[in-house]
């Protein structure tokens, strides 16, 4: 089992759409990461969390530490939010990222 | 502020050729990250500094893989000889301290090893 688990795997919505992604994980973490990577384009770093929310335009995450999960939700979607959204946790011992394998997200018009 | 730049953007070489990479992270940055990244998988980190010791490259197959950085600043990461399982993106990153910190990532270097 992976010590970091996202879903789903893909996900297709239509444009205005309210879209989720959960990880989960099983090991400790110092801190979590959401991570947006469009095709044959780097990494951006979403948001890095280590308790409760945080918000950026129509982006917001939430961590619950004692349930070792984690949501990414996009409001009113737009075909410019097609990416792989990938989840990463911070370990709390060698602090070490683990990487989630990724959410392939499509909006369509 | 500039981001963490990387060059090439896209190389291909034969097997058993020689390859290197460059990333000049942000200013200021003491923590640099080199990944790979095989197409359909996560980032695979291959070396880690801060400044301009190693902290971590434990993952970083060292018979054809190396890695410096110079002054603390600028790295390159040199493949020799290439095989054909390097395929893959390799990432550049950066942040200001070190783990738990955010990563910022360059746009990736391209690699194609036929």
């Amino acid at each position: 089992k992976n010590e970091v688990e996202q879903s789903p795997q893909n996900l297709t919505a239509q444009e205005g759409e309210f879209i989720t992604i959960n990880c989960s994980y099983s090991v400790g973490i110092s801190a979590l990461h959401w991570l947006q990577q469009h095709p044959g384009g780097g990494i951006v770093s979403l948001f890095m969390l280590s308790s409760g929310k945080k918000k950026h335009g129509r982006l917001i995450a939430t961590i619950n530490i004692q349930e070792k999960h984690s949501s990414l939700h996009i409001t009113a979607s737009h075909p410019r939010d097609s990416a792989v959204y990938i989840c990463a946790v911070s370990g709390d011992s060698n602090y070490q990222l683990i990487w989630g394998a990724g959410t392939k997200l499509i909006i369509k018009p | 502020e500039a981001g963490v730049a990387q060059s090439p953007r896209y190389k291909i070489i034969e097997k058993r050729q020689s390859v290197a990479f460059w990333c000049n992270p942000i200013s200021g940055h003491a923590t640099l990250y080199w990944y790979q990244q095989i197409l359909g998988q996560g980032p695979k980190l291959l070396i880690q500094f801060q400044n301009n010791g190693v902290v971590d490259d434990s993952q970083l197959p060292k018979d054809r893989f190396s890695a410096e950085r110079l002054k603390g600043v600028d790295s390159t990461l040199k493949i020799q000889p290439a095989k054909l399982e390097d395929s893959a993106v390799y990432l550049c990153a950066s942040s200001s301290r070190g783990w738990g910190e955010t990563q910022y990532f360059g746009p990736g270097t391209r690699l194609l090893v036929l």
